[in-house]
């Protein structure tokens, strides 16, 4: 267990919907990283907050967005959902970001399946 | 987008060869370089973290090397173990931004 959460584990929708994923980081850790991982992919870096402000952004789409909150929790928004949406969702947290020793936790992850 | 390539997408190995694989990444910009392992059905585990030129890093019987100047980082795995089973994935890391490759598959044969 490496103390990073992720709820809900398995999320069915249908196209078009909206979803929110939820990420719980460490106890400590100030860093949330998203990554996608679709089954004709690999592991694709979405965005990273540090501390509730936005510190990196990868491959995310429009229809993608995120937010960290004050308690650090960070939410990732997915709207207008596709087919090809579906993915293995992960979140991440570390202790710092931008330095030396920067080791990620990852969560167990949010399983989605868009219909 | 920055391409990170792994070597070879699979190995399959006797219980206690030793083995290795590559990661290669572009040199320039470069900030970080990551080892994971990931294990089917669970998530990625992180192995090490490098941003040094000619670091080494050693974890029991797993160490892995960088050399930032050519743009590439060895995983060696000494008298592979089944449990090593695993694929093993590397992510570059430019302007905190992650670029992961597509993992080498390790399979070790008791």
């Amino acid at each position: 267990d490496s103390g990073v959460t992720q709820t809900p584990k398995h999320l069915i929708t249908a196209t078009g919907q909206r979803v929110t994923l939820r990420c719980s980081p460490r106890s400590g850790d100030l860093s949330v990283y998203w990554y996608q991982q679709s089954l004709d992919q690999g592991l694709q870096f979405l965005i990273q907050y540090y501390n509730g402000e936005e510190r990196a952004k990868g491959n995310i789409l429009e229809r993608f967005s995120a937010q960290q909150f004050p308690d650090l929790h960070s939410e990732l928004n997915l709207s207008s959902l596709e087919l090809g949406d579906s993915a293995l969702y992960f979140c991440a947290s570390s202790v710092v970001t931008g330095s030396e020793g920067e080791t990620q936790y990852f969560g167990p992850g949010t399983r989605l399946l868009v219909l | 987008i920055l391409n990170v390539e792994q070597s070879p997408q699979s190995l399959h190995v006797q219980e206690g060869d030793s083995t290795n694989f590559t990661c290669s990444f572009p040199s320039s910009n470069f900030y970080a370089l990551h080892w994971y392992r990931w294990e089917t059905a669970k998530s990625p585990e992180a192995l090490f973290v490098m941003t040094l030129n000619g670091d080494e890093k050693k974890k029991g019987r797993i160490s892995a090397t960088l050399n930032t100047k050519e743009g590439y980082s060895y995983l060696y795995i000494k008298g592979s173990q089944p449990e090593d089973s695993a694929t093993y994935l590397c992510a570059s890391v430019n302007f905190n931004k992650f670029y992961f490759g597509s993992g080498t598959k390790l399979n070790v044969k008791p």
